[in-house]
């Protein structure tokens, strides 16, 4: 089964302060993915990797930075939390789309973030 | 930018009733999944359907992708208590290499 983890199941973090949100997953996939979960707002891609020390911008990057060294390892940073990035954050992981004909994106159950 | 439809928002049923929901979308998507999260967890995959017209079943789930590859269903016959969760179609980003794009969900909920 592909496992995906998460450092933390709940955070809460001071404004201003510097957070680090760890993902690993441990089936060899190339692509990793950090999204955030709002209600009414659905998934919203922040970042994405498709190789190691490789990082792509998805749809809402501001305030966001990542790190991919390893290829099993895909890091989350905030680099000052805002209250207005309280949310579920998601890592997802999937192998590489031309190696096999799939898509499928499997996630990790979340770090629920507070920013006080 | 590809954006999915999914309706409806949320759903009300009774124990035993058969449920269905779609995913439409003004574009082609050359794949599509469909997931369950349930409350406070990560969203599982149930099923990945990759060819225009194909009906995939998973238990009592039954999944099928659109002949104009623009919308795509989920159903779920006989439902029970822990069908309860929120179910998300994804659609693969066209030129992407793995990006999805995601509905906004359907929120289930299931009386006994």
């Amino acid at each position: 089964d592909v496992k995906v983890t998460q450092s933390s199941r709940y955070l809460v973090k001071r404004t201003g302060e510097k957070v680090f949100l760890e993902c690993v997953q441990d089936m060899d996939h190339e692509n990793m993915f950090w999204y955030r979960q709002d209600p009414g707002l659905g998934l919203r891609l922040i970042y994405f990797s498709y190789d190691v020390k490789m990082k792509e911008k998805g749809d809402i990057p501001e305030g966001y930075s990542v790190s991919r060294e390893k290829k099993e390892r895909f890091s989350l940073i905030l680099e000052s939390a805002s209250t207005n990035q309280t949310s579920m954050y998601l890592c997802a992981s999937s192998i590489r789309a031309d190696l096999i004909l799939s898509y499928e994106q499997y996630f990790g159950p979340g770090t629920r973030l507070t920013v006080t | 930018g590809q954006q999915l439809n999914q309706s409806p928002q949320s759903m009300f049923i009774q124990e035993g009733e058969d449920v269905s929901m779609n995913c439409t979308s003004s574009s082609i998507f050359n794949t599509w999944l469909w997931y369950k999260q349930d409350p406070g967890e990560g969203p599982v995959l149930l099923i990945a359907l990759y060819k225009a017209g194909e009906l995939t079943s998973n238990g009592r789930l039954t999944a099928q992708f659109g002949i104009t590859r623009k919308d795509s269903f989920l159903n779920i016959s006989a439902s029970i208590p822990s069908d309860v969760g929120i179910y998300f179609c994804a659609g693969l980003q066209i030129g992407s290499q793995g990006n999805l794009i995601f509905g906004k969900g359907t929120k289930l909920s299931v009386k006994p």
